[in-house]
């Protein structure tokens, strides 16, 4: 069964950007993930999905700042022109037949 | 503007019930599989049903099979979660969410996500 791995935390400056890695395990690598963010008291909100070629979705309304890519059985999250708004965790998921599975989330810091 | 609202959570005593609802808008709701996902207190995300659009029941992780029961009224525009037998570990803020394809075997993003209501399972 695919199992998603991503780091608990990260953090950059304000204006800063930071990237943001979602590990598919072995054997995975042609998997699509979608990233989700969750800020406190909210609701989690799609960001995009990012296929196995680095293409990107984005869900409506998401800013510029906001991009994907991939490499090999890694999924990644850029977020660029850090806004103090971005603070929150941040968590990639994938699915197959009959099962959706998430990544432990990683928080994001903006210092 | 495409929304889900979710509603029905409360305090339940170990052993108990509790039916969630969740209430689509802005989006023909019969065209989408649909998804219970729930986020216990410091823990991540865990699904734990998927209803495609046309009622075939699909998914229930070993965690709530058995006890938890997903079901729609395409007509009334609503998404169920019936949760039996609930157990501390049940206490979660509970999600919906909308399968990013319509028509689709859900195997897809979430794209729309409601703003979760809390489950508490206590004595």
């Amino acid at each position: 069964q695919v199992v998603l791995t991503q780091p608990p935390s990260a953090s950059a400056s304000l204006g800063a950007s930071v990237k943001l890695t979602c590990a598919l395990s072995s054997g995975h690598g042609s998997y699509a993930i979608a990233w989700h963010q969750k800020q406190p008291e909210k609701g989690p909100r799609y960001l995009m999905k990012v296929n196995s070629d680095g293409s990107h979705i984005k869900g409506d309304g998401i800013p510029d700042r906001f991009s994907g890519s991939s490499s090999g059985t890694e999924r990644y999250l850029i977020i660029s022109s850090l806004q103090s708004e971005d603070e929150a965790d941040y968590y990639c998921q994938t699915w197959g037949t009959g099962i959706h599975v998430f990544g432990s989330g990683t928080k994001v810091a903006v210092l | 503007q495409v929304k889900l609202v979710e509603s029905g959570g409360g305090v339940v005593q170990p052993g108990g019930s509790l039916r969630l609802s969740c209430a689509p808008s802005g989006f023909t709701f019969s065209r989408y599989g649909m998804h219970w996902v729930r986020q216990a207190p410091g823990k991540g995300l865990e699904c734990v049903a998927f209803l495609r659009y046309d009622g075939t029941k699909i998914y229930y992780p070993d965690s709530v099979k058995g006890r938890f029961t997903i079901s729609r009224d395409n007509s009334n525009d609503t998404l169920y979660l019936q949760m039996n037998s609930l157990r501390p570990d049940d206490t979660a803020v509970y999600y919906c969410a909308r399968d990013s394809i319509p028509y689709s075997f859900g195997t897809n993003a979430f794209d729309v996500w409601g703003q979760g209501t809390m489950v508490t399972v206590s004595s």
